[in-house]
């Protein structure tokens, strides 16, 4: 069973470009969240998605940032416009969230730096 | 007041010793509750999760809920080197929705 994938592992965009981050959940998971740690800071939430439904973007800056997981293919995360203070490790993690079950587990990140 | 707090560490072991790890969160709502370790570069890793008062055991893990002191904490027997990381603890409230992290505790075994 593989584990929840994302690529690329490491993107390195200029200033003004777009950076798109794409993540694959585990198998049977429907459920993605995205997390981002800046250096030498903590784990953040972003935003939470379901199949086609964005369920809590709470997290997620007011611009430039956007996410969507569509019904076929990964959830996305898109960064318009980079900004040196965007660089950072972007993780995703999946969660079945059914029968009680809630864990989530995360990805291996994809590690963004902005020049 | 931090949603969730750890200690920052380092928290130094003696291989074979016991670490022990506390966490408190502000929230009494929160019902879920889970600790991750992160080793340095690499994303986190579920370890353990615990729902409910009392202990939970894993192997050398054993993770403790007191909803009424708002306090959770993760012990580690015969630590290893290997065990060697940054353990994190995360708060969800309701079950299901975002993990709030504390800044995580750094944990280094010595041989």
């Amino acid at each position: 069973n593989a584990g929840v994938m994302q690529n690329p592992r490491h993107l390195v965009r200029r200033r003004g470009q777009e950076a798109r981050l794409r993540c694959s959940p585990m198998k049977g998971h429907s459920h993605v969240y995205w997390y981002r740690q800046l250096p030498e800071e903590g784990l953040k939430f972003m935003v939470y998605l379901q199949k086609e439904n964005i369920i809590d973007e709470s997290g997620m800056p007011k611009e430039r940032f956007s996410a969507e997981f569509p019904k076929e293919g990964p959830s996305i995360l898109r960064i318009q416009q980079v900004v040196r203070g965007d660089s950072a490790a972007y993780f995703c993690a999946s969660s079945p969230r059914n029968r009680g079950i809630y864990e989530q587990y995360f990805g291996p990140g994809t590690r963004l730096t902005v020049t | 007041q931090k949603e969730v707090e750890q200690n920052s560490g380092p928290l130094s072991v003696p291989e074979g010793a016991i670490a022990s790890l506390n966490c408190t969160y502000s929230d009494r709502g929160s019902q879920s509750f889970f600790w991750y370790r992160q080793y340095s570069g690499k994303s986190p890793e579920l370890i353990m999760s615990i729902y409910s008062n009392g202990d939970k055991e894993d192997g050398r893990f054993t993770a403790q809920l007191n909803k009424a002191s708002q306090y959770v904490s993760l012990l580690i027997r015969d630590s290893q080197p290997s065990d060697s990381a940054t353990y994190l603890c995360a708060v969800t409230r309701p079950a299901g929705n975002k993990l709030t992290f504390g800044g995580g505790t750094r944990v280094l075994v010595k041989p």
